[in-house]
């Protein structure tokens, strides 16, 4: 069974700063990592994915995510952040496969204050 | 259509009422998802059909719950004899065909129902 862990319910950061959302996983094989922002009343808009490859992977609106296989993580982060990035984040996993679910995490609430 | 479009937007049921939630995912998408989102909760998954075929259905929480997709485009789902339970935001995805798994879901925007 595939799994998905996102230790913080909230993250507050002052605008400017850098900011970095955990995100730790669990799964048989190679995963498929993503990244999703849910802003209120709206749908999950998809943010990045690792499939393979290089570790740092960049996305939408300057956030980037780092693989880290020793360490089955897959941390959001962003280098200056953004009153607007106030949202929910949500952590996925996959396994590489014709079919597979798409198993999220509980979600991460960011805080950017101005 | 440009996105996934879910309706109702919001729902409020009686306890034993049926429901019934819609999904017309994007043109030409052949993989449909649905999840059901708790509060304070990630998504999680229900339901799976790969064009009209139900392809995967072992999160569906229990016999009351029922999802179609006839023609391999709208998909609809269906809740008998709500229960309060139930409440929940319900959201649908779509997403191209792809043997290696890579492919991005897009959500609609969901259907929040509150069962009474």
């Amino acid at each position: 069974a595939q799994s998905v862990a996102q230790p913080e319910d909230q993250v507050n950061v002052a605008e400017g700063n850098p900011l970095t959302v955990k995100c730790t996983y669990s799964v048989s094989g190679n995963p498929y990592l993503f990244w999703y922002v849910q802003y209120p009343n709206r749908g999950l808009q998809f943010l990045l994915k690792y499939i393979t490859g290089d570790n740092l992977v960049k996305g939408s609106y300057g956030f980037e995510a780092e693989f880290n296989k020793s360490q089955t993580s897959f941390h959001l982060k962003k280098p200056s952040a953004l009153v607007s990035d106030s949202a929910l984040y949500f952590c996925a996993v996959r396994v590489p496969s014709g079919y597979s679910t798409l198993t999220f995490g509980k979600g991460t609430m960011l805080l950017v204050s101005p | 259509g440009a996105g996934v479009s879910q309706s109702p937007r919001y729902k409020v049921a009686k306890r034993g009422q049926d429901v019934a939630l819609r999904c017309d995912p994007i043109s030409g998408h052949v993989s449909l998802f649905w999840y059901q989102q708790a509060l304070g909760q990630g998504p999680e998954f229900l339901t799976y059909f790969q064009n009209e075929a139900q392809l995967d259905k072992s999160g569906l929480p229990s016999d009351r719950f029922f999802a179609e997709r006839p023609e391999g485009s709208v998909s609809t789902l269906k809740i008998q004899r709500t229960q309060q339970e139930d409440s929940a935001v319900y959201l649908c995805a779509s997403s191209l065909v792809d043997p290696s798994g890579a492919n991005v879901l897009t959500f609609g925007a969901g259907s929040r129902l509150t069962v009474l």
